[in-house]
């Protein structure tokens, strides 16, 4: 399973746009990468996924360069409701695929 | 989206007892299912991956003979801490992906907080 490395915390402001980028030097070709939100006491909640370029939709960016050993997440517009750890999985998508977390980035949005 | 729900969401028992922890996909049907646990302040960590009709798969260093896994049908996995002690409380989560979302991401549970006393 590739290993994924984060920032361990990032502050940001209300209003700004926030990047937080993965590094996942041993991903393997049929790995595809993943970006959970967690807040405390509850489940990860899934934001986006890709597996090459740039993908979007209602709530986060994803970019991948060609080599696809990292990744960044991009969350538009932060508010304070978005103060919460940030996963970057990288893992096979098939139904058995498992992957594995790694440390996590604590993004704290402040007024 | 899909949603996974977990039972109950939290337990208080005494040490020795057993602990039955549900995992269900509730508009979905699931072969695989995964338990992870998490300590506070730290990341989850993968425990073993549930199959529908068969033996679970552990992650090395946990104890299959403690943690028991059973995934009787598509929608429901359960977790059975067993003889649980102190060192067994956590925060207990199950997942499961659902093949038919496109992304085939996993979608978790809200998970369950066990304390031992």
């Amino acid at each position: 399973l590739a290993k994924t490395t984060q920032p361990i915390s990032m502050d940001s402001y209300e209003g700004q746009e926030v990047n937080i980028t993965c590094s996942h030097n041993n991903i393997a070709t049929n790995d595809y990468i993943t970006w959970y939100q967690q807040f405390p006491s509850q489940g990860p909640r899934f934001i986006i996924q890709g597996y090459k370029t740039k993908v979007t939709n209602e709530v986060a960016s994803l970019f991948i360069p060609a080599d696809r050993k990292s990744s960044t997440l991009s969350l538009p517009r932060v508010s304070l409701s978005d103060t919460a750890v940030y996963y970057c999985l990288v893992g096979p998508n098939t139904n058995a695929g498992k992957s594995t977390f790694g440390d996590g980035t604590t993004l704290t949005v402040k007024p | 989206g899909a949603v996974v729900s977990q039972h109950p969401s939290r337990v208080i028992c005494k040490s020795g007892t057993s602990v039955k922890i549900e995992c269900r996909s509730l508009d979905f049907q699931a072969t695989t299912m995964f338990w992870y646990r998490q300590f506070p302040k730290k990341s989850l960590m993968l425990m073993a991956t549930s199959n529908e009709g068969s033996k679970a798969t552990y992650e090395q260093g946990v104890e299959k003979d403690k943690f028991l896994i059973n995934h009787a049908s598509l929608t429901l996995s359960t977790l059975t801490v067993t003889s649980a002690h102190p060192e067994d409380s956590s925060f207990y989560i199950c997942s499961a992906r659902d093949g038919g979302s496109g992304y085939n991401e996993q979608f978790f549970g809200p998970g369950t907080r066990l304390t031992v006393l």
